[in-house]
């Protein structure tokens, strides 16, 4: 399975765009880029996903580099809501491989 | 919509007895799944099925049972709990599984100690 890089952690502050980055060096040509957040004590929550374009939903945009080989969820502005672990995954076949993401620390 | 649910939300077991973690969804979703997540991890899948009468397993799938009877529940059975079951257990469903673009709702999760 293609396998995700991300930074174990990052912090922004209240109501300033948030940049975070992926690696997927291995993506296959068919694999889904999906972003989830989980927000502590909570289930996993689907953000966003992408195949080869940009994408822009209410919650985030998903900038996805012409390669494939990275991408970067954009929050553009941080609330404190917002603090939670991100993952980015490759969906593949039918499960999606979490690993350990980015724990977002958003300060006031 | 009441979403994914899941029951109970805390249980304590002991060594060696067996329960069922339940759970349900009210979307007409074709596929549900069983992930657990350890302390500090990031989740990984038990079992997984794309409808009613199919199971297929996942990543750990050890000391672990689901059927799949109707397209609203999946309980995920444990059969002799151990220590090492101890998790936090969630259920997710989709409109479809397979490569799918499709976003996996999750449930609110159990958390399960096995002393």
């Amino acid at each position: 399975d293609a396998k995700t890089t991300q930074p174990n952690s990052m912090e922004s502050n209240e109501e300033e765009p948030v940049h975070l980055p992926c690696n997927h060096s291995t993506i296959s040509g068919t694999d889904y880029i999906h972003w989830y957040r989980q927000l502590p004590s909570q289930g996993p929550e689907y953000v966003i996903h992408g195949l080869t374009s940009n994408v822009n939903n209410r919650m985030a945009s998903l900038a996805i580099a012409e390669d494939r080989k990275s991408s970067t969820l954009i929050l553009h502005r941080a609330t404190l809501r917002d603090a939670a672990v991100y993952y980015c995954i490759l969906f593949s076949g039918y499960a999606l491989n979490f690993g350990k993401g980015t724990s977002l620390l958003v300060t006031p | 919509n009441a979403g994914v649910t899941q029951t109970p939300k805390f249980q304590v077991l002991k060594t060696g007895q067996s329960m069922t973690l339940q759970c349900a969804q009210d979307m007409n979703h074709e596929y549900m799944s069983w992930y657990r997540q350890d302390p500090g991890m990031g989740l990984r899948l038990i079992h997984y099925s794309v409808g009613a009468g199919i199971t297929d397993q996942g990543e750990v799938p050890n000391g672990y049972n689901v059927s799949r009877s109707t397209t609203e529940d999946f309980p995920l059975r444990l059969l002799s709990a151990a220590p090492s079951q101890t998790s936090v257990y969630f259920c997710a469903s989709s409109y479809s599984g397979y490569r799918s673009y499709n976003e996996q709702f999750f449930g609110p999760g159990t958390r399960l100690t096995v002393l």
